[in-house]
């Protein structure tokens, strides 16, 4: 299967502070990027949506200007938290799809746990 | 609209018991598909099936099984002879193949007892 990976794995900060999360995928180039959300013990939920050069489609109620999302290459998309605070804390997962869309091209990233402090 | 639910938040079993994790769907496309994922406590989703709407057929693989009935909009995940490396959140989710966005269902939270 498609390898994909997310760094880091866990991040602690302090309230106030931005951190950047990475998503590449390894062994494949990704057109589309999603990014998705998981409070604990929630469902996915799906943040943004970015295809490579784009900018990024936010879903209603997540804040464009807060979680910054660059998809500047096929291999690499990040996601930036700014002015993070504890409510933002939680576990971010991207998605990248290949081209031609399709549910056999949607791979998943091992996650990133955030908690802010 | 699309929509997944899972009513089941929490099942508890104990080892090699037979379980059933519920999904029903709502979608206005005709087209779809419906998949399930597994996520263990080390949060990373693992793929267990895809299925899209125009076959119905149900599916075994190994200790799983997948029960798809279009006509009450079900997309039900049979485990077989559970065992405690079972116990996870198993997740049921939709894609209409018009967008591109997949919706999931609020998850349920299997315990498989030793």
């Amino acid at each position: 299967g498609a390898v994909v990976s997310q760094h880091p794995s866990r991040v602690i900060c302090k309230s106030g502070t931005s951190v950047k999360i990475e998503c590449r995928s390894l062994d494949f180039q990704a057109t589309t990027m999603f990014w998705y959300r998981q409070f604990p013990k929630q469902s996915l939920m799906l943040m943004a949506t970015s295809n490579e050069g784009s900018k990024a489609t936010y879903e209603q109620g997540v804040e464009k200007d807060k979680f910054l999302i660059n998809h500047a290459s096929l291999t690499l998309s990040t996601l930036t938290v700014t002015s993070a605070h504890p409510e933002d804390s939680s576990f971010y997962i991207c998605s990248p799809e290949t081209s031609g869309g399709g549910p056999d091209t949607q791979y998943f990233g091992p996650g990133t746990r955030l908690t802010v402090l | 609209a699309q929509k997944v639910t899972q009513a089941q938040t929490e099942i508890s079993v104990v080892e090699k018991e037979d379980v059933t994790l519920d999904c029903v769907y709502e979608t206005r496309d005709t087209t779809y598909y419906l998949f399930w994922y597994k996520q263990p406590p080390s949060g990373e989703l693992v793929f267990l099936i895809r299925r899209n709407s125009f076959d119905e057929q149900n599916e075994i693989s190994g200790r799983y099984s997948w029960n798809f009935q279009k006509s009450t909009s079900s997309f039900n995940f049979t485990i077989t002879a559970s065992q405690v490396v079972d116990s996870a959140v198993y997740f049921c989710a939709l894609r209409n193949t018009g967008g591109f966005k997949t919706i999931f269902g609020a998850g349920t939270r299997l315990f498989v007892k030793a």
